[in-house]
């Protein structure tokens, strides 16, 4: 089975823009979350989706906003981008509840 | 609320040495446990995990037990080899009514072996 996979793999914007990131969970898994890991640093939770549902949200700003359609397929936007947002953002899909399986990530930069 | 600390890196041991990572952590209600590895340019791959006091959790030659009473899940290995170089972050996870939160990871631990 293939596993988690995110779109694109890099991406470089301008500050003020807007950034759409891209995940396909593991097949059979329903359930969707979002991680923001800064360079030298661990993850940091951001979303996490069960059914299309937000079952819960980490410390991040509204410009941060995600949703997960019936597919089970997940997008993650940022609004406004600072130079603070770069970071490696990863996706990862749980069929059960605490059991995460991560993706390869998008690497964002801000400029 | 949720936090994991674990020991600062890098870690740089020769090979077939022993190796312990620590791992202490706070948590409001009861934690799953993991332990998270990651190799240069790529994901988190699970490593291990513990979903209960006194459970231990092995995989590919390493394990860390639940440990309640002194809230740790070190990670250990008997005989490390240069392949195990990575950066691993210890993680939890707490059970709510609509299921598990998101992870809480410490600020990984850089393991560098040498030959």
């Amino acid at each position: 089975d293939a596993g988690v996979t995110q779109s694109p793999t890099h991406l470089i914007k301008t500050r003020g823009q807007h950034v759409t990131l891209r995940c396909s969970p593991i097949s059979g898994h329903k359930s969707v979350s979002w991680y923001q890991q800064v360079l030298g640093q661990g993850p940091q939770f951001i979303f996490q989706y069960y059914e299309k549902e937000e079952r819960g949200r980490g410390n991040f700003p509204d410009r941060f906003s995600a949703r997960q359609f019936p597919n089970y397929s997940s997008e993650l936007n940022v609004n406004a981008l600072l130079l603070g947002d770069s970071a490696l953002y990863l996706c990862a899909s749980s069929l059960i509840a605490y059991e995460q399986y991560f993706g390869p990530g998008t690497r964002l930069t801000v400029t | 609320g949720n936090s994991v600390t674990q020991m600062e890196g890098p870690v740089t041991l020769s090979e077939e040495a022993f190796l312990t990572i620590n791992c202490t952590y706070t948590a409001t209600g009861y934690p799953s446990l993991f332990w998270y590895v990651q190799y240069p340019g790529e994901g988190l791959q699970l490593l291990l995990k513990a979903t209960k006091a006194d459970d231990k959790g092995s995989n590919k030659g390493f394990e860390a037990t639940y440990r309640k009473e002194t809230t740790s899940f070190h990670l250990e290995k008997g005989s490390v080899q240069v392949s195990d170089s990575a950066v691993y972050f210890c993680a939890l996870s707490v059970s709510s009514g609509g299921g598990a939160d998101g992870l809480t990871f410490g600020k990984g631990t850089h393991l560098i072996i040498q030959p």
